[in-house]
């Protein structure tokens, strides 16, 4: 089945210690988004690739970073790790960025920092 | 903006009983609106989408959702609900005007009793 993979399931981190959360599809879709979603809340967008074409969420702070190294892998870094950046952290797809199309989402990753 | 306001936090509801999660949306230009599901630990996964055409939409597991231009809603409804259907479900719209971005409700916590 095609689908969306997300390493590791349950990351834990030191508060400062650089951590990488990693996003694979087998979907080959065009677009790779990276979401926040802390307890309770709406998933909150990082930012997207469309392709190879990076876009930052105007909000996103300077901490998070993502790679797209080809279209099935996509990496989110998160350079020094706070308390705040406690969240599961979800990877998604979608065909194209025209709005009809839907997301495919990965299973997540929930990222304590100790 | 665009903002989606999902207006019940929590819908307690007993097993086999009818169900409705409240959605309405901002803006009153033609916009794409989707309900996803959230079971716990778990990325979202599409109920359904309404694009354009007939305003009541059918989706997976029992669910459907209608469009109410007029009153800028998006209600999803279920007859008879089960056990599993336990979870978070999001209502969420893209809008052309914001560049097809697609923002997410807070979220429904949906609690079938036995």
């Amino acid at each position: 089945d095609a689908m969306v993979i997300q390493n590791p399931r349950y990351q834990v981190t030191q508060f400062g210690k650089p951590v990488t959360l990693s996003c694979s599809q087998t979907l080959n879709h065009n677009v790779m988004y990276w979401y926040q979603q802390k307890s309770s809340q709406a998933p909150k967008l990082l930012f997207h690739y469309y392709d190879k074409d990076f876009n930052n969420e105007a909000d996103t702070p300077d901490n998070f970073q993502s790679r797209r190294p080809n279209t099935s892998f996509c990496f989110l870094d998160i350079r020094s790790p706070g308390l705040g950046d406690a969240a599961m952290y979800l990877c998604a797809t979608s065909r194209d960025f025209q709005g009809m199309n839907e997301q495919f989402f990965g299973p997540g990753t929930r990222l304590t920092v100790l | 903006a665009q903002s989606v306001t999902q207006l019940d936090s929590q819908v307690p509801v007993f097993e086999e009983a009818p169900v409705e999660l409240r959605c309405n949306y901002s803006s009153s230009v033609s916009v794409y609106l989707f309900w996803y599901v959230q079971y716990p630990n778990q990325g979202l996964q599409l109920l359904l989408k309404y694009l354009s055409g007939s305003t009541l939409v059918k989706g997976i597991n029992g669910f459907e959702a209608e469009f109410n231009k007029s009153q800028t809603s998006f209600h999803l409804r279920k007859p008879s609900v089960h056990i599993s259907d336990t979870a978070e479900y999001f209502c969420a719209v893209s809008d052309p005007s914001g560049g097809f971005k697609t923002i997410f409700g807070a979220g429904t916590r949906l609690f079938v009793k036995a």
